[in-house]
């Protein structure tokens, strides 16, 4: 079975990096994509970047696009997201989730979210 | 970047209740759009995809529609297990956006 198995809860300071990495399994790592989502505490969902495991192309969004860094190793089938210079307010759950590059619908692609890491917690505080 | 805003932001409703969410979007993206259920302390569970395409494995009573800019997620009838929270999300465009969730609680 398709599952994504992130890292563990990581407190950091003021200006610090941070690398959390998501392990997948149960499909074929470089046919699908992987995103990264983040979430405040008690706020919503915010899209952060993709990573295309098969090229190592990536597309973040444009205000991590200096601080965040989207890598895989294709031999661990494992992606990893470095986000520096972290402030207070980069503390959020920290999710990875699966693009399937299959998702057809009337023979449209669609990417969908389908399989989710659990997330990390990433406390940023001095 | 694509605004996605949701009503109601919070929903009371009861066991059987038919509950309507709506998700508008700030620009055409035709039907590049997902819905997704929260539980507090979980990843997000994907619904919907293709505007109404149920995912594999989500009930029935579960239904999206909608085009262009305006969509809709339906619950037929409430179940205990669907109190949570919703959100749209946007797939047309990068970056991809969320709308701001609707939170569906017990009456």
């Amino acid at each position: 079975q398709v599952q994504l198995v992130q890292s563990g809860p990581e407190v950091q300071k003021p200006g610090a990096s941070v690398k959390i990495s998501c392990k997948t399994s149960g499909y074929s790592f470089t046919s699908d994509y992987v995103h990264w989502v983040r979430q405040a505490p008690g706020q919503g969902l915010e899209w952060m970047g993709i990573i295309d495991p098969k090229t190592g192309r990536t597309s973040y969004k444009e205000r991590f696009q200096n601080r965040v860094n989207m890598t895989r190793d294709t031999s661990t089938s494992t992606v990893y997201m470095e986000v520096s210079s972290l402030k207070s307010d980069d503390t959020a759950r920290y999710f990875c989730a699966r693009d399937s590059r299959l998702s057809m619908v009337r023979g449209v692609h669609y990417p969908k979210f389908d399989f989710w890491g659990q997330g990390t917690l990433v406390t940023v505080s001095s | 970047d694509v605004q996605l805003t949701q009503s109601p932001s919070f929903l009371s409703a009861s066991i059987g209740d038919r509950v309507t969410i709506t998700c508008r979007a700030s620009q055409i993206i035709s039907s590049y759009l997902a819905w997704y259920q929260q539980k507090p302390g979980e990843a997000p569970k994907l619904l919907i995809y293709a505007a109404s395409t149920l995912q594999s494995g989500v009930p029935s009573r579960f239904s999206g529609s909608g085009s262009g800019t305006a969509f809709t997620l339906t619950i037929s009838s409430l179940q205990p297990e669907d109190f949570a929270t919703y959100y749209c999300q946007q797939l047309n465009f990068y970056p991809f956006t969320f709308g701001p969730g609707t939170k569906v609680d017990i009456k």
